[in-house]
């Protein structure tokens, strides 16, 4: 089973400012990637797949880059919602894992 | 799109629960569909798929043998049968449609399961 791993585990910055979290394949997934946003009891969103495609409705500000097994989720410029947990998930190879996931605090 | 769980509740170990999840505003019977949960305070773990017909199932290492998922088209619903409940079940469990090959695109709310006696 490929193991995924973020860093940082928690990441702390300001608004306004550029974010960068990295999540780490223990082997090559190709560009089999996805990133997810939790916000504190609510249900998983979708924010990016195949490692760079946005799913709708989500900002430009977000952006992910990578293939093989370093990806990187950038958040331009950070609002205030921002400020919550993200997970990524390597869907190449069976069974789908995600990462442990990123807290982003204030 | 709308995915709404429920039958969640509180279990005995070593005994049963099922849950649902009824899916609408999109084309249920096209689509694979996924259960997937989170203890509390920890992350996500994938737990089960069942492709868009239904032909086959599949399962995370830790529920195999134990859960069994299937779905009924007709009323646009997806099941999960979780027999032998251990502690380490108890989770918040989401059903989740594939937005392509084994990535989400929509969750429902989640239904809480705890395994306690």
């Amino acid at each position: 089973e490929i193991v995924m791993t973020q860093s940082p585990a928690v990441l702390s910055a300001s608004p306004g400012q550029r974010a960068t979290l990295s999540c780490r394949a223990s082997e090559s997934i190709s560009r089999n990637l996805a990133w997810y946003q939790q916000r504190p009891g609510q249900t998983p969103r979708l924010l990016i797949h195949a490692a760079s495609t946005t799913a709708g409705g989500v900002p430009p500000r977000f952006s992910g880059s990578g293939s093989g097994t370093e990806f990187t989720l950038a958040i331009s410029s950070l609002e205030s919602e921002d400020f919550v947990v993200y997970y990524c998930q390597q869907y190449d190879k069976w069974p789908p894992v995600f990462g442990q996931g990123t807290k982003l605090e204030i | 799109v709308e995915m709404v769980e429920s039958g969640g509740g509180v279990g005995q170990p070593g005994k049963s629960l099922r849950l649902s999840c009824v899916g609408s505003g999109f084309s249920f019977r096209t689509h694979g569909l996924h259960w997937v949960r989170q203890a509390p305070g920890k992350g996500l773990e994938w737990v089960a798929l069942i492709p868009y017909d239904g032909s086959k199932t599949f399962y995370a290492d830790s529920v195999k043998d134990r859960f069994t998922v299937s779905r009924d088209n007709s009323r646009n619903t997806l099941f999960l049968e979780m027999n032998r409940l251990r502690p380490e079940d108890t989770a918040v469990y989401y059903c989740a449609k594939e937005g392509g090959p084994y990535f989400f695109d929509n969750w429902g709310l989640g239904t809480l399961v705890t395994v306690s006696s």
